[in-house]
This record gives C-alpha cells, sequence and structure tokens, in this order.
C-alpha cells in the first residue's frame, strides 16, 4: 500500500503558465515533506521542503503548500519554463528524517 | 566541489552472481543513505548510515543485501546472488548532518540489470 501518492502520472503546462503537481500521503506520522526533481540519467535533486508546522513554503518560483488534515500536498510553479520539464517526486518522512517515503513522480512537460 | 558519485554506472549481470556497488559521497557528511528504484517508480528506503554506524536496515529486501560503511565515508552495497527482480537503479545519497532532515544529495545511481 503506498504511503505518498502521486496520481498524475504525467503532466503538460505551457511555457509561462502555472504548473500544479499534487501529493496524497496516508500516514498521519508524517511530519516533513519535499519535492525532488529529477532529470534523465541523473540523481533526484531538492527543490523545496515544508514541516508540518507550516503550510505554506515559498523559494522564487516555487511554492509548496500542505493541509495536514487533507494529508495533501502540492508544488506550484509560476511561471512554468521549459528547463523545469523533469519528473517530481514527493517525499515525506517522520520527524526523526531516517526513512524518506517517495512517490512515484509525474513527470511535467512544459511546452514552448 | 565533487558531489555523490556511484559506481559502476551501469552493471550487467548473471542471476546468481553476486555484485557490489559503491558510493563515494560528499566528503564530511555525516548521513548516508541507499535507496532502490524499479522502473516507473519512486526511490525505495533500504538503508541509513550514521557515520559508520547503519542506524536502519529495515528497506533491505532480504539478507541477500548487505551494506557497509566501514570508515564513515564511502559505502558499498552488496547483493549476493542476484535474481531478476533485485534488477533496479540503486541511487546513494548523503546528507550534512545526522537524522536526515537535511538536504539530501543524490548521486547519479548504478543500474543494474539481472539477466
Amino acid at each position: 500500500d503506498q504511503q505518498v501518492k502521486q496520481n498524475s502520472p504525467s503532466l503538460s503546462v505551457q511555457e509561462g503558465r502555472i504548473s500544479i503537481l499534487n501529493c496524497d500521503y496516508t500516514n498521519s506520522m508524517f511530519d516533513y515533506f519535499l519535492w525532488y526533481k529529477k532529470y534523465p540519467a541523473e540523481g533526484p535533486t531538492f527543490l523545496i521542503s515544508i514541516s508540518s508546522i507550516k503550510d505554506k513554503n515559498e523559494d522564487g518560483r516555487f511554492t509548496v503548500f500542505l493541509n495536514k488534515s487533507a494529508k495533501h500536498l502540492s508544488l506550484h510553479i509560476v511561471p512554468s519554463q521549459p528547463g523545469d520539464s523533469a519528473v517530481y517526486f514527493c517525499a515525506a518522512s517522520d520527524n526523526y528524517g531516517q526513512n524518506f517515503v517517495f512517490g512515484p513522480g509525474t513527470r511535467l512537460s512544459v511546452l514552448p | 566541489g565533487a558531489g555523490v558519485s556511484q559506481s559502476p554506472r551501469y552493471k550487467v549481470a548473471k542471476r546468481g552472481q553476486d555484485v557490489a556497488l559503491r558510493c563515494d559521497p560528499i566528503s564530511g557528511h555525516v548521513s548516508l543513505f541507499w535507496y532502490q528504484q524499479a522502473l516507473g517508480q519512486g526511490p525505495e528506503f533500504l538503508t541509513y548510515f550514521q557515520n559508520e554506524a547503519q542506524l536502519d536496515k529495515s528497506g533491505l529486501p532480504s539478507d541477500r543485501f548487505f551494506a557497509e560503511r566501514p570508515e564513515g565515508s564511502v559505502s558499498t552495497l552488496k547483493i549476493q546472488r542476484t535474481q531478476q527482480e533485485d534488477s533496479a537503479v540503486y541511487l546513494c545519497a548523503s546528507s550534512l548532518r545526522a537524522g536526515g532532515l537535511e538536504t539530501q544529495y543524490f548521486g547519479p545511481g548504478t543500474r543494474l540489470l539481472v539477466l
């Protein structure tokens, strides 16, 4: 049973528009959430994180929103750029941070 | 500024063969993680080291999998008597401090194919 779900395997967005990637989790013990970006033949690269004491964290074009009651988080990219085209993984951990659970990923394509 | 490196990048093994995968973390990083990523899936946690101590090995799928980090730097993931279901990308990540809530820096992975 997947503890972290990303129900959209793929997403296509026009350059300059907003990309919204969604993630749902089932384990109420998760307290810390991260988003990673992955290009082909490379390892995942950390993008942005949020802890459960916050409901929003912003870093440049990237904003992560957390709705703890719904066990849902989302990543917003505004404006989207062609270089954002990659697979995005949502990951979650309890506050010990030793065991991260990843979702299956969403492939984002930003069309010029 | 070297990042996390892994070798070999690709490995083809015959079923039943033993393999060893190497991870060189960023110098000075305390925490080291191994993940297994099957095709079309996200990385799955295998094991965690804090320096040379293996604090969590709950993700290792069987006793054929063994990991070590004897001097608290380089780590090796060994798979004995490989099976076809072991085919995956094996990712290593390191982070500066203990606990893992630090940013994890991933290597490029080793793609293992068991025939």
